[in-house]
């Protein structure tokens, strides 16, 4: 079975400050991941995904993730945070090779930034 | 409009009624996928097509689920006899890759369903 843990429901910086959301995975499989991103009232928008190329993945709005097979991580980073990243973040993987977007996400982390 | 559309937003509804909720997806995606966002579970599969095809529709949590695809465009979910654990956020989303290489799935605002 494959699973997704997004560690901290709720991460707090400060503007400028380093963004650090950490996801973990378990799969029998090699993954497709995926860090996907909800504003309030909004659907999903996809930020970065890693598909098997390069482990380090340059995504929107300055963020990237790096994937380590040895961790089974996929933190997402961002060296300076903007109000506007306010959001709730969303961990996904899907199945390499035979993936159709059946995703399986985890359970998100609400990033909040303050002055 | 460019994006996926979903109707409607908001649904307040009484326990044991029927729903419909409408997705209209980016024009040209043959893959339409059906998600669920609620407190407890978090985001959940629903149900994939391919066109007018569901080869997964293993997340529907019961048989009071289904939905329908037609003319590979506009789906519909249906909930029958709605019960107060159906209470969440519907998500559609649609791609233009169904198969092989996951592309990127474009997803809908959602609607948010209240059974009382």
């Amino acid at each position: 079975a494959q699973s997704v843990t997004q560690l901290g429901s709720h991460v707090s910086v400060s503007e400028g400050a380093l963004v650090l959301l950490r996801c973990n995975y378990s799969s029998s499989v090699p993954p497709y991941l995926f860090w996907y991103v909800q504003y309030p009232n909004q659907g999903l928008q996809l930020l970065l995904k890693y598909t098997s190329a390069a482990t380090l993945v340059k995504g929107i709005n300055g963020f990237e993730a790096e994937f380590k097979k040895s961790e089974t991580s996929f933190h997402l980073t961002k060296p300076s945070a903007h109000m506007s990243d306010a959001a709730e973040y969303f961990c996904a993987l899907d199945f390499g090779g035979t993936s159709y977007g059946k995703l399986t996400f985890g359970q998100g982390t609400i990033l909040t930034v303050h002055p | 409009g460019a994006g996926v559309s979903q109707s409607p937003s908001n649904k307040v509804t009484e326990k044991g009624k029927d729903v419909e909720l409408r997705c209209d997806p980016i024009s040209g995606h043959t893959a339409l996928y059906w998600y669920r966002q609620s407190l407890g579970q978090g985001l959940e599969f629903l149900i994939y097509f391919q066109g007018n095809s569901a080869p997964d529709k293993s997340g529907l949590p019961s048989d009071r689920f289904s939905a329908e695809r037609t003319g590979g465009s506009v789906s519909t979910l249906t909930i029958q006899r709605t019960q107060q654990e159906d209470s969440a956020v519907y998500l559609c989303a649609s791609s233009l890759e169904g198969q092989g290489i996951t592309g990127e799935l474009f997803f809908g605002e959602g609607s948010r369903l209240t059974v009382l």
